[in-house]
């Protein structure tokens, strides 16, 4: 089981560029998020979906868009990155359960914008 | 208040050792509650789950009082590999997902 792949691993990007952040998982859950982990914050939720063609912001939705065509793809894209924007970015998924979902990880992505 | 709250450490025990943290919670009506591991520059993994009676899972112990609106998580025997930071992680009914900010632990050799 492949289980959540997030790519890349690693990007350097200068400020004013755009990028997108894949991740897909092959457990067919509904539930799909996005979190970015820096020094002293813990995880904060930017984006989630509960199911396809449904997307919601989370805690730090500002410069991050996402959308969910399929059950399995959930891309995140920054439209015009900023130093703000240097994180590790963790793809997250578990099935809904009301109340009781277990979070399955990508391995990261560590993003450094210039 | 904040929703999840626990002590940052770090905690340093001597291998063997017996440690235990807390992770408390604002919201009465959450639905249920998780340890995650997370080791530097991985991932978060799920640890445990934590029950209404308590449940142990080999040298790990987690406990819910919902009477204080907190979770502990007790480590037995510490081993150099328990070093990490543990993740307290509350979800509500409505599926919405709290972390803590983590604890770290060194376990010293």
């Amino acid at each position: 089981n492949a289980g959540v792949t997030q790519t890349p691993k690693f990007q350097v990007l200068k400020t004013g560029q755009s990028m997108t952040l894949q991740c897909a998982q092959d457990m067919n859950h509904e539930y799909m998020s996005w979190y970015r982990q820096d020094p002293g914050m813990g995880l904060r939720l930017i984006h989630y979906s509960v199911g396809a063609g449904i997307t919601d912001q989370g805690e730090v939705p500002n410069g991050y868009n996402v959308s969910r065509s399929t059950t399995e793809d959930f891309p995140l894209r920054l439209l015009s990155a900023a130093p703000s924007q240097t994180s590790v970015y963790f793809c997250a998924s578990s099935y809904l359960t009301g109340g009781a979902n277990v979070l399955t990880f990508g391995a990261g992505s560590r993003l450094t914008v210039l | 208040r904040k929703e999840v709250e626990q002590d940052p450490g770090p905690f340093n025990v001597p291998e063997g050792a017996t440690v235990a943290f807390n992770c408390t919670y604002s919201n009465s009506a959450s639905q249920s509650f998780f340890w995650y591991r997370q080791d530097c520059r991985k991932e978060p993994k799920l640890l445990m789950s934590v029950y209404s009676s308590g449940n142990e899972d080999g040298r790990f112990t987690a406990q819910l009082n919902r009477a204080s609106q907190y979770i502990s998580l007790l480590i037995r025997d510490s081993k150099l590999s328990d070093s990490a930071t543990y993740l307290c992680v509350v979800n509500n009914r409505d599926d919405k997902i709290i972390f803590g900010k983590g604890t770290r632990l060194h376990i010293l050799p």
